[in-house]
């Protein structure tokens, strides 16, 4: 069975600065992570995903996040943050022999002026 | 770019009342979704469904609930007797690889349920 913590609930940072989302994952097999951007009213969008090839995947708009399965950790990150990155964000987990697909509770990003 | 399509965006239904909500899967894919979103709380998954037939559902997808494929293109989750507590944001996700794959998942813009 297959689980993800997103370990906090919001984030703020001031534009310009470093994004840090942080999200771990349990599985028994290797799985494949996923980060899925929600904005207001919208719905669920595909950042990246890491599927056991290289373990630093770069995403759309400027994001990107690094497997390391000894921390069982999948952040992800932005060098500078842009208001139009406020949004939910969505840590998910896919086991390698099911269909389940497991969500993180979520992370809102507020982007400060 | 195709894309999954949702249909209501938003419905407002009395406790009680059978509810069903459609979604058009991207055309080749095979592999559908239901998921829910209640206010403030996190992204839940309901069922797949794979060869017309469900594949996996959760605790949370109860006889309350089905799902059909009724023609090539629609997929849909039937809500019987609706519930207060099923107001949520429903979401249909379609893949074209399922079991043992990585496929990404791809979303509707989902339906708004509101039980009143």
């Amino acid at each position: 069975a297959q689980s993800v913590t997103q370990l906090d609930s919001h984030v703020s940072v001031s534009e310009g600065t470093p994004v840090l989302l942080r999200c771990n994952y349990s599985s028994s097999y290797s799985p494949s992570l996923f980060w899925y951007v929600q904005h207001p009213n919208k719905g669920l969008q595909l950042l990246l995903k890491y599927t056991s090839a290289a373990t630093l995947v770069k995403g759309i708009n400027g994001f990107e996040a690094e497997f390391k399965k000894s921390e069982t950790s999948f952040h992800l990150t932005k060098p500078s943050a842009h208001m139009s990155d406020a949004a939910e964000y969505f840590c998910v987990v896919r086991g390698l022999l099911d269909d389940k697909i497991i969500f993180g509770k979520g992370t809102r990003l507020h982007i400060l002026p | 770019e195709p894309e999954v399509t949702q249909t209501p965006s938003h419905q407002v239904t009395q406790m009680g009342q059978e509810v069903i909500l459609r979604c058009v899967p991207i055309s080749n894919h095979l592999y559908f979704y239901w998921y829910r979103q209640i206010l403030g709380q996190k992204v839940e998954f309901l069922v797949s469904f794979y060869n017309n037939e469900i594949s996996e559902k959760s605790e949370i997808f109860d006889d309350q609930f089905s799902v059909e494929r009724p023609d090539g293109s629609n997929f849909t989750l039937k809500i019987r007797s609706t519930k207060l507590e099923d107001s949520a944001m429903y979401f249909c996700a379609s893949t074209e690889l399922g079991v043992v794959t990585t496929g990404e998942l791809f979303f509707g813009e989902g339906s708004r349920l509101t039980v009143l």
